[in-house]
């Protein structure tokens, strides 16, 4: 089976660091990628890793551990804009083909 | 860039009607799907397709149909709607190996 788990909702300051974590058990592994999506919004990509470590692209960051079957997205310097829903997503299946998506963690920062 | 292209953006159907949703990509990717966001929740999986002439099943399935005859479309068929089939449809497309480029969505009302 497939199984990705984020928690629901989180809260943050404005200005400070949040770290949204994700699980996942999936049949094949093709990279594991991080969304955010706002509300009534389509979701936009964020980052991916394919292997091990930390990605860091301007206040975002993903780390993976494939091993574990564990990421985690580190957003810093939060600003009211970041307040979406951040969704992890492993990209698997038999062929590497298909992106299977968590339920999301709802971010709210506040002033 | 165009992108993904879905149509129409709104839609209120009545028990029993049909219609198709339409989607295009001017990106050449040769992989498409088809999502549906439940409020709140994450997204669920209906039809993919790996390339022109080939579509394989999602989670979701039921109540649906699809075809690809050209690279860039990929229509989804709701048959019969059912109050259900409620929901944002997603269609997105993606290269072999980064990430799934998303539409704006279609809101579908079923009443």
């Amino acid at each position: 089976g497939q199984n990705i788990d984020q928690p629901t909702e989180m809260t943050a300051t404005e200005g400070a660091i949040v770290q949204i974590n994700c699980t996942y058990q999936t049949s094949g592994f093709n990279g594991l990628f991080w969304y955010q999506q706002h509300a009534g919004e389509a979701p936009t990509f964020l980052s991916y890793n394919v292997l091990d470590g930390l990605e860091e692209k301007g206040r975002f960051s993903s780390f993976l551990s494939r091993s574990k079957g564990y990421s985690y997205l580190l957003l810093k310097e939060l600003q009211m804009k970041d307040s979406a829903s951040y969704l992890c997503a492993v990209r698997g299946g038999d062929y590497g083909q298909n992106f299977v998506f968590g339920p999301g963690t709802r971010l709210s920062v506040l002033p | 860039n165009a992108g993904v292209t879905q149509t129409p953006k709104f839609r209120i159907l009545k028990i029993g009607q049909s219609m198709t949703l339409q989607c295009t990509q001017d990106m050449n990717h040769n992989y498409m799907y088809w999502y549906r966001q439940d409020p709140g929740m994450g997204l669920k999986l209906i039809y993919y397709s790996v390339g022109a002439g080939i579509t394989d099943k999602g989670e979701v399935p039921n109540g649906y149909n699809v075809s690809r005859s050209t690279t860039e479309d990929f229509p989804l068929r709701l048959e019969l709607a059912a109050p259900s089939q409620t929901s944002v449809y997603f269609c997105a497309s993606s290269p072999s190996n980064t990430e799934a480029f998303f539409g704006q969505g279609t809101r579908l009302t079923v009443v």
